[in-house]
């Protein structure tokens, strides 16, 4: 069975550093051509792409966000962190991680998502 | 980049089917995923891969792409149906990227 969680402050200060983790069971991050991504939705909106580990460690960046972000792995624990610096209000929203799978471009697996408030 | 648009809202009655668009340049040389996300849920894989249907996904969701649109058809439309539907394609044009779009809301009048 394949899930994902997600783990991480649930508050943070403004330009403070946001440091989430996906933990991950049922497939490995080994895998070839599987990969995770982050994406967060903010109150009310769209979904909103944040970046990509692949199994291969090749990473990609939304351009809007690349100068804040940065997404790592830690294959023997079956996690995937994202790193977002400067944190803003309006970064305040419901951060996901997400299965890219082997054989195509979707996301078949997602994480419940985590809400994280940014508030002095 | 890439940008995908979709109709903020489409209404539909019980039992009659609702197409929701998503446009995009050329959109039908890439695959395009669409998801179903209802209140305080995440997001769930309802057709993949243009038209094809994950394991437990009902027939009444099909798709369809071609040229600069992709269209998710949902057939004998439920009150379940109500959520928010979001495309996706992978954008391999420059840096890799997923792209969303904006995301439509279907309401089941």
């Amino acid at each position: 069975q394949v899930t994902l969680k997600e783990s991480g402050p649930v508050l943070v200060k403004p330009t403070e550093t946001l440091t989430l983790t996906c933990t991950v069971s049922g497939f490995s991050l080994r895998n070839a051509r599987m990969g995770v991504s982050w994406i967060r939705q903010s109150p009310g909106k769209a979904l909103e792409w944040l970046a990509h580990i692949f199994s291969n460690d090749e990473k990609s960046y939304s351009t809007s966000l690349k100068s804040r972000l940065t997404i790592s792995k830690d294959t023997s624990k079956s996690q995937v962190v994202l790193t977002m610096t400067n944190m803003d209000p309006v970064d305040t929203a419901t951060y996901y991680c997400a299965r890219m799978g082997d054989s195509s471009s979707d996301f078949d697996y997602w994480g419940q998502g985590t809400l994280v408030t940014v508030s002095s | 980049s890439y940008v995908l648009t979709q109709p903020p809202s489409v209404s539909v009655a019980p039992g009659q089917t609702a197409r929701i668009t998503c446009g995009g340049n050329n959109i039908g040389s890439n695959s395009v995923h669409w998801y179903q996300q209802k209140p305080g849920q995440a997001p769930m894989l309802v057709v993949y891969d243009d038209s094809a249907r994950p394991s437990g996904i009902p027939e009444q969701f099909s798709g369809s792409n071609s040229g600069n649109t992709a269209t998710l058809t949902i057939s004998r439309v439920e009150a379940g149906d109500e959520a928010d539907y979001y495309c996706q394609v992978w954008d391999n044009s420059g840096d890799h990227h997923v792209v969303f779009g904006g995301g439509t809301k279907l309401t089941v009048l």
